[in-house]
């Protein structure tokens, strides 16, 4: 089955510095990729979506100079949060489709924590 | 605006069987899905319904109708494993397919 695999699992930096987070397509190609967010006890807030080649469609509330969103191949986007605060420790999880169908497959997050 | 409204939290006893309710108004439709997500997990893909009618997959089951907004996702026989947060999920957006989630209902399984 497809596999999608997100890197790190668990990171805790400090203040002010950034963090990247990797989402892999691991046996099949995704043109498209999206990110979420998740607040503990509260569902999946999507953040953007991340696009082969081209920029990320972001959702309404998000800012894009703070969440550098990269889909630089068919099997590999990048989140980088950058200049964290400790608002911004959350659960960020991607996910990607296989074609046009569904359904969505989903990496098994990671946990930013902003010291 | 998008808007996905689910229960927050159920309580079932083991055993028994419970339905899970979702309501939803979208600009646009390309399917409804369910997940199941324990604590500090990723979410994982239960069933998809694009069509009115019932999806059975084992102990779920999924039903939709669309010209009422709504689905519910029905477990049998449940087991103190599927305690867990159920997330409905509509996609919607032309080429796009967003997935959108609802606010997720919390089912805590009682022996």
């Amino acid at each position: 089955g497809a596999v999608v695999s997100q890197h790190p699992s668990r990171v805790i930096c400090k203040s002010g510095t950034s963090v990247k987070i990797e989402c892999r397509s691991l046996d099949f190609q995704a043109t498209t990729m999206f990110w979420y967010r998740q607040f503990p006890k509260q569902s999946l807030m999507l953040m953007a979506t991340s696009n082969e080649g081209s920029k990320a469609t972001y959702e309404q509330g998000v800012e894009k100079d703070k969440f550098l969103i990269n889909h630089a191949s068919l099997t590999l986007s990048t989140l980088t949060v950058t200049s964290a605060h400790p608002e911004d420790s959350s659960f960020y999880i991607c996910s990607a489709r296989q074609g046009a169908s569904p359904p969505l497959h989903f990496g098994n997050g990671t946990r930013l924590t902003v010291t | 605006g998008q808007n996905i409204d689910q229960p927050t939290e159920m309580t079932a006893t083991e055993g028994a069987i419970v339905q899970i309710n979702c309501t939803y108004q979208t600009s646009g439709f390309n399917g409804l899905f369910w997940y199941q997500q324990h604590a500090g997990e990723a979410p994982t893909f239960l069933s998809y319904n694009v069509l009115d009618g019932l999806e059975e997959k084992g102990r779920f089951s999924s039903f939709l109708s669309r010209s009422k907004g709504y689905s519910y996702l029905l477990l049998k026989e449940l087991q103190m494993k599927d305690s867990a947060s159920y997330l409905c999920a509509v996609m919607y957006g032309g080429a796009t397919n967003k997935l959108i989630f609802g606010t997720g209902t919390l089912l805590a399984v009682q022996p």
